[in-house]
Parts: C-alpha cells; structure tokens; sequence
C-alpha cells in the first residue's frame, strides 16, 4: 500500500506565527484530505486537494502530485489552531491512508 | 443538513464480549467507510460499503464485520473482543469515492 510520511511530527509555535507541514507519499494518488482533529476526536476536512493550490482563510495548501508531496500552511496561528494535522491519500482503491499525523501547539 | 452522525458515543465492554457500533452517512451520500483509531495513531482503514456490499477490506481480522442498510447506513460489529481493539472507531461517508466526511467516532474500551 501507499506509505504516507508526515514531517514534523511535533510542532510548537507562538501565537501569531507562521508555520508549514508537509505530506510525501510512496505513489501516484488520485485523492489527498488535510484533517485537523480535535481534542475530542472529530477530523474536520481542510483541504480535499489531489493537485493544486487552494486557500481557505489563514489556511493553505499545496499538492504537486508529479513530486508527490504536499504542504498545509497554517499563517498567524491562534490557539484555536492546537490539535494534530493529518494527510490522508487515496489511489485507485477505495480507502484513505493515514499519515502518524502532526501535533501543533500554539503558545498564547 | 446533518453529517455523518455515530452513536454511541462512548462504549465500556469486556473481553470476549460482542459489540455494535452504527453510522448514518450525510445526505447524498452512497458510501459507508469504517476506520480504527488506536492512541497517538493515525486513523486504519477497516472497510467500506457500497450497495449494501462489502467493497474493500483492509487488514482486519474476520472478527470485524459489517452491514450497509438500504437507506445507507451502517453497522460494524466486533465479535470476541481482545484488550487491542480498544480504539476510536471512526465512519467516513462519501458520495462513491470523493471526499469523505468523518463523524465524531466511538470510543470503545475494553477492559
């Protein structure tokens, strides 16, 4: 199956400040989801982003399939952004794979 | 327009027991996605159902098994429950294979 590599794994920030994640994965893919799940579990959908540039508000992301990665870029951070960014891919199967995820912190 | 909806929301059984746990997907949507959580993990695929048939299987024992009803919901069911399954079990819908939307998840534990 399709690996799916995330970096950093762990990622402290001050309030206000920039910061980028990124996603590689091992194969061609077909679909790509950025997660945020929060502290009580729920994964709130970012980004479905298989190529391209999106934006939404201080959130952005970038999918450059031919070199099989992906950024999520998270600008002016608030505390509100703590919690742990998933990557999930898909190819010509059925199911997502999962990344082990990045934990963010935002500091006040 | 509602989500995907899971319930229960928490779940306490012991080992060797059975357990059900039960999904509605959003409206529109045709497919049912089931995924296990274990702490400090990334979500695993489980299975997923699309016209009431099992599509793909991930790599779960047969203890594992699940349903999708006519109107599009679905079941798993956990039979002889071990300590490992303790987990977040989390359901995905989508509309054939888009974007999948996930719900709040169960926790179960087994103790």
């Amino acid at each position: 199956g399709i690996q799916v590599e995330q970096s950093p794994p762990d990622l402290i920030l001050q309030e206000g400040a920039n910061s980028t994640l990124r996603c590689n994965f091992s194969d061609s893919v077909n679909n790509l989801q950025w997660f945020h799940q929060n502290p009580w579990g729920q994964l709130i959908n970012l980004f479905y982003i298989p190529s391209g540039t999106k934006q939404n508000g201080r959130l952005s992301a970038t999918t450059v399939a031919t070199e099989r990665y992906s950024l999520l870029y998270i600008s002016s951070s608030q505390t509100t952004d703590s919690g742990v960014y998933f990557c999930a891919v898909g190819a010509n199967d059925y199911k997502l794979s999962f990344g082990a995820g990045t934990t963010v912190t935002v500091r006040a | 327009d509602a989500g995907v909806t899971q319930s229960p929301t928490h779940l306490i059984k012991t080992r060797g027991q059975q357990v059900t746990l039960r999904c509605s997907p959003k409206s529109g949507h045709d497919t049912v996605s089931w995924y296990q959580q274990a702490l400090g993990q990334g979500p695993q695929f489980i299975f997923q159902y699309y016209e009431e048939e099992e599509r793909q299987r991930g790599n779960f024992p047969d203890r594992f098994s699940g349903h999708q009803f006519p109107n599009y919901s679905s079941e798993l069911n956990v039979n002889a429950l071990l300590l490992g399954d303790s987990a977040l079990y989390l359901c995905a819908s989508s509309f054939s294979q888009s974007e999948q939307f996930f719900g709040p998840g169960t926790r179960l534990t087994v103790l």
